[in-house]
């Protein structure tokens, strides 16, 4: 299997805040690699596909980026609504695998 | 709007099956562009995917649970279920059932990402 690591596991960060969290595969995964937000008692949201690609209905201050190994999520303004932890997921090989989470706290 | 719908018991006995069934409204489960898949959480912990399948029947598996798990498609009610034998307590998780895509579907090979989601179901393996 693909381990999917995140970091950092935890941030602490403000309102207005650029934030960039990270992805790491353990083995090139091309641009396979999907981003979801997922906030407490709801399930995961859809943020970005293939690396870069924003869905529709996401706010534009979500950008991801990235190839083979390494990718970022950047949020590029934190607002209140963005508190919450988010996830990577690899689609390259079965089985599908997700990072361990980052969870976005209020400093 | 596309939405799922999970549904079943929300206690299970050791060693017993697990069975749950998503409800798909506001579009066909029979649609060619689309697969359906299982996601499953335990608490405070993060995600794993279980499995997919098309309205065709054909279906992909964790290898980790493959021998435990058993995913259907009902299309005439426009459901797909999920089986998981032999639970333990590890297996206590929130259950999520999601549409399956990606801009091209690759032959033998699930989609890609989970879009959109239900809004899951806890099962406790307890006795």
């Amino acid at each position: 299997d693909i381990q999917m690591t995140q970091s950092p596991s935890s941030l602490s960060t403000s309102i207005g805040d650029r934030v960039t969290i990270t992805c790491r595969a353990s083995q090139t995964i091309s641009s396979y690699l999907n981003w979801y937000q997922q906030k407490p008692g709801k399930a995961p949201k859809l943020l970005i596909y293939a690396a870069s690609s924003l869905q529709s209905g996401v706010p534009s201050r979500f950008s991801g980026s990235g190839s083979g190994t390494d990718f970022t999520l950047t949020i590029s303004s934190l607002q209140p609504e963005d508190f919450a932890t988010y996830y990577c997921q690899q689609s390259y090989i079965t089985p599908r695998t997700f990072g361990q989470g980052t969870k976005l706290e209020i400093k | 709007q596309l939405q799922l719908q999970e549904s079943g018991p929300g206690l299970v006995k050791p060693s017993e099956t697990l069975s749950l069934i998503c409800t798909v409204s506001g579009g066909s489960i029979s649609s060619s562009r689309y697969y359906w898949g299982w996601i499953r959480q335990p608490p405070g912990k993060g995600l794993e995917w279980i499995g997919t399948i098309y309205y065709s029947g054909s279906t992909y598996y964790n290898p980790s649970l493959k021998s435990r798990v058993t995913i259907s498609v009902d299309t005439s009610k426009n459901q797909f279920s999920l089986k998981l034998s032999s639970v333990t307590a590890a297996d206590t998780a929130v259950y999520y059932c999601a549409r399956h895509r990606s801009i091209v579907v690759v032959p033998a090979a699930p989609p890609d990402w989970f879009d959109p989601w239900g809004q899951g179901t806890l099962v406790t393996v307890s006795s």
